[in-house]
């Protein structure tokens, strides 16, 4: 059974990037049929796709957020990141890391983590 | 952006009945539907892929149907730990869309 973890700071300040990794256990992102994805909820709001990516570093993004974002992959260390830069308020969410096949639902998620912008 | 709507946004119901929530999409996208149990501090839950299609390790008692802009989430035989807030999600095309999500409570 694949697990993911995602793990980073959570506090940052408005302006600066938010940078958060999702660990993958228990199966191997090289080679893999799925792609990696970010979703995130803000408070009392609903989902929303960040973007996803492949492990041959093929990358997909949500047109609101792309000019903001990058998604990255090692597959050496199992892992995938996220970048989010130039944040505000607006980004303060609980972000999801998350496996899916193209074009079916995400299958595995992380346990999320709380990110507050603040200053 | 393909967007997804659902109804109700909330519903209260008793244990053993039977809860249908509705989910339309502003574009056809197929049977490229997916649902997820959602509840406070937990992991989203995929429920039911492919539109009705059950995912592995999924209780029965939730079914899914439709296609083209119309489905629909079927609990049957409503059990206390049902509650939570179910989204529906299309995965026909980036960006994936997910609805506003229902809010199940149990009366």
């Amino acid at each position: 059974q694949v697990q993911l973890q995602e793990s980073g700071p959570g506090l940052v300040k408005p302006s600066e990037t938010l940078s958060l990794t999702c660990t993958v256990s228990g199966g191997s992102i090289s080679g893999s049929i799925y792609y990696w994805g970010w979703i995130r909820q803000s408070p009392g709001k609903g989902l929303e796709w960040i973007g996803s990516i492949y492990h041959s570093g093929t990358t997909y993004y949500n047109p609101s957020l792309k000019s903001r974002v990058t998604v990255s992959v090692d597959t050496s260390k199992n892992q995938f990141s996220l970048k989010l830069s130039s944040v505000t308020a607006a980004d303060t969410a609980v972000y999801y890391c998350a496996r899916h096949e193209y074009n079916y639902g995400f299958e595995d998620w992380g346990q999320g983590t709380l990110v507050t912008v603040s200053s | 952006d393909i967007q997804m709507t659902q109804s109700p946004s909330s519903l209260s119901a008793s244990i053993g009945d039977r809860v249908t929530i509705t989910c339309r999409s502003s574009q056809s996208i197929s049977t490229y539907l997916n649902w997820y149990q959602v509840k406070p501090g937990k992991a989203p839950k995929l429920l039911i892929y492919a539109a009705a299609s059950l995912q592995s390790g999924v209780t029965s008692g939730f079914s899914g149907s439709g296609s083209g802009t119309g489905f629909t989430l079927t609990i049957s035989g409503l059990q206390p730990e049902h509650f939570g807030t179910y989204y529906c999600q299309q995965s026909y095309r980036t960006p994936y869309t997910f609805g506003q999500g229902t809010k199940l409570e149990i009366k």
